[in-house]
């Protein structure tokens, strides 16, 4: 089971990029790595997903080394609704008989981002 | 997301009584879970469902019970509930794994109350 570390929290402003990064040293070759976004009372919200390499969608980034021991979630021009927690996964797809690391979630880390 | 549903959205009961809580999906998805989250622990895995016939504990399933009646409706039942099960529960459902994600949908969460 793939363990992952994020900051507990990170502060910004309006309007500048903020980049919250995951160590998950021991990361399996079947591995992918998810990101999922939490509002206070609210289910989280998938983000983004990747194996390798950079991936890129309307809300966010995610960059992934070669080694991919680490992820970066990378939120272009933040605004006050992009506070929320941030959580990254690390698991296979699979299940059965697997790592089951995409099922969870640890405690994130809380972003606030102030005017 | 309100594809998927989750009763009681909130309740109080006490030390002792037995309880369900309901979640129903109209995604079509096969992969059903339970999570219960408290304040500053994030989300912790109950249990989880990747089929009618398939039921497998997560992190924390002593004191819980599942049932997956259809592949729409997994229960979840505290059968003497104790106050430190005091929480917010959220159902998720997901796809069988396709190309790269897996993606869970939330639903809104049941905040339970044990006195």
């Amino acid at each position: 089971l793939a363990k992952t570390t994020q900051p507990i929290s990170m502060d910004s402003y309006e309007g500048q990029e903020v980049n919250i990064t995951c160590s998950h040293n021991n990361i399996a070759t079947n591995d992918y790595i998810t990101w999922y976004q939490q509002f206070p009372s609210q289910g989280p919200r998938f983000i983004i997903q990747g194996y390798k390499t950079k991936v890129t969608n309307e809300v966010a980034s995610l960059f992934i080394p070669a080694d991919r021991k680490s992820s970066t979630l990378s939120l272009p021009r933040v605004s006050l609704s992009d506070t929320a927690v941030y959580y990254c996964l690390v698991g296979d797809m699979w299940g059965y008989g697997g790592s089951q690391g995409n099922l969870i979630f640890g405690k994130g880390t809380k972003l606030s981002v102030k005017p | 997301d309100a594809d998927v549903t989750q009763t009681p959205r909130n309740r109080i009961t006490k030390t002792g009584k037995r309880i369900m809580l309901e979640c129903s999906q109209t995604k079509g998805h096969d992969r059903m879970y339970w999570y219960r989250q408290d304040p500053g622990l994030g989300l912790r895995l109950i249990y989880y469902s990747f089929d009618v016939k398939d039921i497998n504990k997560g992190e924390i399933s002593d004191g819980y019970s599942v049932s997956r009646q259809a592949q729409a409706k997994f229960s979840l039942s505290l059968e003497s509930a104790i106050p430190n099960q005091t929480a917010l529960y959220f159902c998720a459902t997901s796809d069988p794994p396709s190309g790269a994600t897996d993606t869970q949908y939330f639903g809104p969460g049941t905040r339970l109350t044990v006195l």
